[in-house]
């Protein structure tokens, strides 16, 4: 079955705690991305990855490191969360190609005490 | 720039029309448009890229208009599956490719 997964699905931490959220697709896709969504907010991007080795800044990537070093897997890393990112997270992947339609995972919802 | 939606809100009773709007202050690669229900993922619905092309879901429709880079999103003859929020979301493409910048959502309400 053609998905994206992301793990894990609900995360409780402190201020300061090292944590790191996978995503992982299994479509080929070229294009990965993490969104934020808040109550009033939409989604916003936080990064994004057009290939492997290849990631640029969205649009709230502060706070927020991701690594791409395999087309399907895409980490979204916090070095030292803090409680303004307690969030639902979206992983999302796409092609490439003038049609780049985003398939969005499960999420996760992280809340930082 | 975030894109603009409107409304923010809609009630329908199953079988009524809706149109719901996103304008951008940019030019525009392409407009996506999601729909997510309560405690789901978004999912997409369709695709307007510059240039005409149309991707998308076969009972939802969509116009774009280039030149105003405003996108609408038609729903027609409601069925109360069609309840969540839409969301649209916008490409600016050239050297941005991938980068989606969404509106706050318009939530669909509809009743039997």
């Amino acid at each position: 079955e053609a998905q994206v997964t992301q793990n894990p699905r609900y995360l409780i931490t402190v201020t300061g705690k090292k944590l790191t959220v996978t995503c992982s697709q299994n479509m080929n896709h070229e294009y990965m991305s993490w969104y934020r969504q808040d109550p009033g907010l939409g989604l916003r991007q936080i990064y994004y990855s057009m290939n492997v080795e290849v990631t640029d800044k969205g649009d709230v990537p502060e706070g927020y490191k991701v690594s791409r070093k395999e087309k399907r897997n895409f980490p979204l890393i916090l070095e030292s969360p803090s409680p303004n990112q307690t969030s639902l997270y979206f992983c999302a992947s796409s092609p490439a190609g003038r049609v780049r339609a985003q398939y969005f995972g499960p999420g996760t919802r992280l809340t930082v005490l | 720039q975030q894109p603009v939606q409107s409304p923010q809100a809609v009630i329908l009773r199953e079988g009524e029309d809706a149109v719901i709007n996103c304008s951008s202050s940019k030019a525009l690669y392409s407009v996506h448009w999601y729909r997510q229900k309560h405690g789901e993922a978004p999912v997409f619905l369709m695709i307007l890229l510059k240039g005409g092309e149309q991707k998308g879901h076969e009972k939802i429709s969509a116009s774009f208009n280039e030149k105003k880079q405003q996108s609408s999103l038609y729903l027609t003859a409601s069925q109360l599956s069609y309840s969540g929020t839409y969301f649209c979301g916008t490409e600016i493409g050239g050297g941005s490719q991938g980068n989606l910048i969404f509106g706050k959502g318009t939530k669909l309400s509809v009743k039997p």
